[in-house]
């Protein structure tokens, strides 16, 4: 089994739909991130949080350490949100910024 | 800045041939990092640094090597390109520190070894 799993793996939304793509991770973690992949192959960090929730634009990122499960939100889809999501865990004690990452979830918002 | 820059973009080799996947940064950064991607898997880590001269392996670092002389660079190694080896091959940096910190990315190397 994964360290990291994702849900769902494939994701396909009307533009305008709110999406939410889940993240849960069995080990001890002091951070988790999303990162977004476009078709082009770049990646870039979307969020790195260690509890909470934090915000950027329609965007939204929430963490339960407890329950070891964080969900990323898209508020009022658009097309250029199309991309892969991926989740990525750094474990809890490690120094040096390793990450564990999830295979990713495949949005595809429709117009 | 220009952040991470990798070169080449593409490149096919035949099997048994050598190549250098090159990446720089400029960020000065200490992390740096070298992944693979494959179909259907999570990043993989092949080698990572923390600093200048100090180089350790990750998940995946059978037929790789990597070197790290300065701060900005971070070039990955293959001796005998085997049809294994092909993927998408990623660069990242990120800043020293106990904490996570974001993890910057290179636009990616896509390898074919036939």
């Amino acid at each position: 089994k994964n360290e990291v799993e994702q849900s769902p793996q494939n994701l396909t939304a009307q533009e305008g739909e709110f999406i939410t793509i889940n993240c849960s991770y069995s080990v001890g973690i002091s951070a988790l991130h999303w990162l977004q992949q476009h078709p082009g192959g770049g990646i870039v960090s979307l969020f790195m949080l260690s509890s909470g929730k934090k915000k950027h634009g329609r965007l939204i990122a929430t963490i339960n350490i407890q329950e070891k499960h964080s969900s990323l939100h898209i508020t009022a889809s658009h097309p250029r949100d199309s991309a892969v999501y991926i989740c990525a865990v750094d474990r809890y004690g490690g120094a040096t910024n390793k990450l564990i990452f999830g295979t990713g979830t495949l949005l595809a918002v429709q117009p | 800045n220009a952040g991470v820059t990798q070169t080449p973009k593409f490149r096919i080799l035949k099997i048994g041939q050598s190549m250098t996947l090159q990446c720089t940064q400029d960020m000065n950064h200490n992390y740096m990092y070298w992944y693979r991607q494959d179909p259907g898997m999570g990043l993989k880590l092949i080698y990572y640094s923390v600093g200048a001269g100090i180089t350790d392996k990750g998940e995946v670092p059978n037929g790789y090597n990597v070197s790290r002389s300065t701060t900005e660079d971070f070039p990955l190694r293959l001796e005998l390109a085997a049809p294994s080896q092909t993927s998408v091959y990623f660069c990242a940096s990120s800043y020293l520190g106990g904490s996570s910190y974001e993890q910057y990315f290179g636009p990616g190397t896509r390898l074919t070894v036939t």
